[in-house]
């Protein structure tokens, strides 16, 4: 058990580019989270998967973000044309037997 | 919106227990109370849950009241290591199993 890894840890990009994360899970987990936290905030749902399947989108997904998981192991969150507001932790978790949630490391975005 | 009350800060003796609280009065009958806690610059951590007994692993305890509406967490023996923000959520098992976080309670644990 690796645990869940994400990359890159730490992204600057300028306005306007767009940028990928990637998410490994724990390899036996069939549900894969995603959640944004900026500073001196609680994380915050965006969306989830069961396996390929994107099953739930929070209002805060605007239609520059979308997420996939394609072969139902990795996901990937993109970004086009970034923001200064999409500075922020996006954080990926994948869900335990117990309901329990197991978190990367995030990956800190900032947008100059 | 989160469905838990926590205070923001709270101060704890290096060695001593720690018990920080939280306040779900709303809480359903077939909701857990879940406990993460997020150290600086990393990812949240899941501590424990339970749902109406009290629960022990080797990271805490978690104290619920008999209505369900409060619980405790309790660290026996805090070390600076501990300090973090700790996060109470009220989650039903089942359907998205998303996690809805409040502010949570910043921990300091001091020499």
């Amino acid at each position: 058990d690796t645990g869940v890894s994400q990359n890159p840890r730490h992204k600057i990009t300028k306005r306007g580019q767009n940028v990928t994360f990637r998410c490994d899970p724990i390899s036996e987990h069939n549900r894969l989270y995603w959640y944004r936290q900026t500073l001196g905030q609680g994380p915050e749902f965006l969306t989830y998967f069961q396996n390929e399947a994107q099953l739930e989108k929070s209002r805060l997904l605007s239609d520059r973000f979308s997420a996939e998981r394609p072969k139902g192991s990795f996901s990937t969150l993109e970004i086009q044309r970034t923001e200064q507001g999409d500075s922020a932790m996006y954080l990926c978790a994948s869900l335990g037997l117990a309901g329990e949630q197991y978190f990367g490391p995030g990956t800190r975005l900032t947008v100059t | 919106d989160a469905k838990t009350t926590q205070p923001p800060s709270m101060d704890c003796a290096e060695g001593r227990a720690a018990n920080l609280p939280c306040n779900h009065s709303t809480i359903s009958g077939n909701e857990y109370v879940y406990w993460y806690r997020q150290i600086h610059s990393q990812g949240p951590q899941y501590i424990i849950h339970g749902l109406k007994n009290n629960e022990t692993n080797e990271m805490a305890s978690l104290i619920i009241t008999e209505d369900r509406k409060s619980s405790t967490l309790i660290l026996p023996h805090a070390t600076l290591r501990d300090t973090a923000v700790y996060y109470c959520i009220v989650h039903q098992q089942g359907g998205s199993e998303k996690l809805v976080f409040g502010k949570g309670t910043k921990l300091t644990v001091n020499p």
